[in-house]
């Protein structure tokens, strides 16, 4: 079953950093796209970024929003996927989702919130 | 960006009637392998977002058959034959041709 679990949230001022956690479970984790997608709070449903798989050198994608200020990573030891935040602004406040590709959201976690206040 | 419209923004129905949402992309939305890279989801209240439709028209694992996708080109529609309750929330369009990923606004689904 594949299972996706993502951690890392909470409350952080605005400039500072977080980075959220996304364990992978019940597939080959090298294999598949993943995505980082978000929703602000009564807001529909953003696009932060993409991890290629390995075959395609974990290369990676940024929506403009984020571009310059967060950066995907992967660790295939530990079935993570990480989405590391920096230069935090109140407009990234959102729950952010972990997603697997093939195809796309087709599998995705509970999410994990970041509010960014100060 | 492709820019992802829907419309209706909402729609109530009664139980056990159909149900349409259409979305319309700024830019066609086929691949150089010939899949049409335009999915459906829907975000139940509280939840996270699950995949009805992707590549137009092929239904995800475990989605009920009154979920139906088609379209081509630009112009895209959702069918649900027969509402259930089951089926309120927010209903998107996702493309996946080109990026940045976009979604459309959203369509808010409510049973009368």
């Amino acid at each position: 079953e594949v299972q996706l679990v993502e951690s890392g949230g909470g409350l952080v001022q605005p400039g500072g950093s977080l980075r959220l956690s996304c364990a992978a479970s019940g597939f080959t984790f090298t294999d598949y796209y993943m995505d980082w997608v978000r929703q602000a709070p009564g807001k529909g449903l953003e696009w932060v970024g993409r991890s290629r798989n390995k075959t395609r050198s974990y290369t990676t994608e940024y929506a403009a929003s984020v571009k310059g200020r967060f950066i995907i990573s992967r660790d295939d030891s530990k079935n993570s996927l990480y989405l590391q935040m920096n230069s935090l602004k109140t407009e990234d406040t959102a729950v952010y989702y972990c997603a697997r590709g093939g195809p796309m959201l087709g599998y995705r976690g509970q999410g994990t919130l970041v509010t960014v206040s100060s | 960006d492709i820019v992802m419209t829907q419309t209706p923004i909402s729609l109530s129905v009664t139980p056990g009637q159909p149900a349409s949402i259409s979305c319309k992309s700024s830019q066609g939305l086929l691949n150089s392998e010939g899949r049409t890279l335009l999915y459906w989801c829907l975000q139940k209240s509280g939840q996270p977002p699950q995949l009805l439709i992707y590549d137009v028209s092929k239904r995800f694992s475990a989605v009920p058959d009154r979920f139906s996708g088609s379209g081509s080109g630009t112009d895209f529609t959702l069918k649900i034959s027969r509402v259930e309750a089951e089926d309120v929330g927010v209903y998107y369009c996702m493309q996946g041709l080109q990026y940045p990923i976009t979604f459309g606004q959203g369509t808010r689904l409510e049973i009368k």
